[in-house]
């Protein structure tokens, strides 16, 4: 059964940089052909893809984030770790990781989201 | 970037209705369409891919159509459990593109 988690703050402050993990199980980050994606979901928006690293350590970034946003993969822990730079308050939002399946570049198993707010 | 346009935004249907949402891309996607279902205070569910590859364990009730710009998610003897918001994504391009959402709502 594969299962993803995230964890970290809930509460940051501008200006700051928020780091996320995600714990895997079922899987392995070196399965061939697999990802692990981060999301986000601000309240009452859409939900809006941030980056991807994949089995090969590939990654992938969303263009308008790149400069703010690092992807990496601790194999050892079965962890994915997300960073993003210099939070703002328009950052507030539910932050997920997901599994990444290239191809149909579908998300097909979810960790339950963690909502961190952005204010001083 | 790819914009997923969602209609209706919401909807209101009975138990046993047949509902049908439809999502319009602004550039052609061939047929690398992707639906979710979302309960409110949970992580998106995979529905379908590509855009009817119907994920195992998904009802037969669900099925989905389209290519190119234009497809639709239709919904068949809707159950209690099916209301909730309905979200497609694009997997053609970076950035994997989702659309807003229909919520669909018992009436």
């Amino acid at each position: 059964q594969i299962t993803l988690k995230e964890s970290g703050p809930t509460l940051v402050k501008p200006t700051q940089t928020l780091t996320l993990t995600c714990s895997i199980s079922g899987f392995s980050l070196t399965t061939a052909e697999v990802g692990v994606a981060w999301l986000r979901q601000p309240p009452g928006k859409a939900l809006e893809w941030l980056g991807t690293i994949y089995w090969d350590y590939d990654q992938r970034l969303r263009s308008s984030l790149r400069d703010r946003v690092a992807v990496t993969q601790d194999i050892s822990k079965n962890q994915v770790v997300f960073s993003m730079a210099n939070m703002d308050p328009v950052d507030t939002a539910t932050y997920y990781c997901a599994y990444h399946v290239p191809g149909p570049n579908s998300f097909d198993h979810w960790g339950p989201g963690i909502l961190v707010s952005v204010s001083s | 970037d790819i914009q997923l346009t969602q209609s209706p935004s919401s909807l209101s249907a009975s138990v046993g209705d047949t509902v049908t949402i439809t999502c319009r891309a602004s550039q052609a996607i061939g047929i690398d369409l992707n639906w979710y279902q979302q309960r409110p205070g949970e992580a998106p569910h995979l529905l379908m891919t590509a855009p009817y590859h119907l994920r195992r364990g998904v009802p037969s009730r669900f099925t989905g159509s389209g290519s190119g710009t234009q497809f639709t998610l239709t919904i068949s003897s809707l159950q209690p459990e099916d209301f909730a918001t309905y979200l497609c994504q694009e997997g053609y391009n970076l950035p994997y593109t989702f659309g807003q959402g229909t919520k669909l709502e018992i009436k």
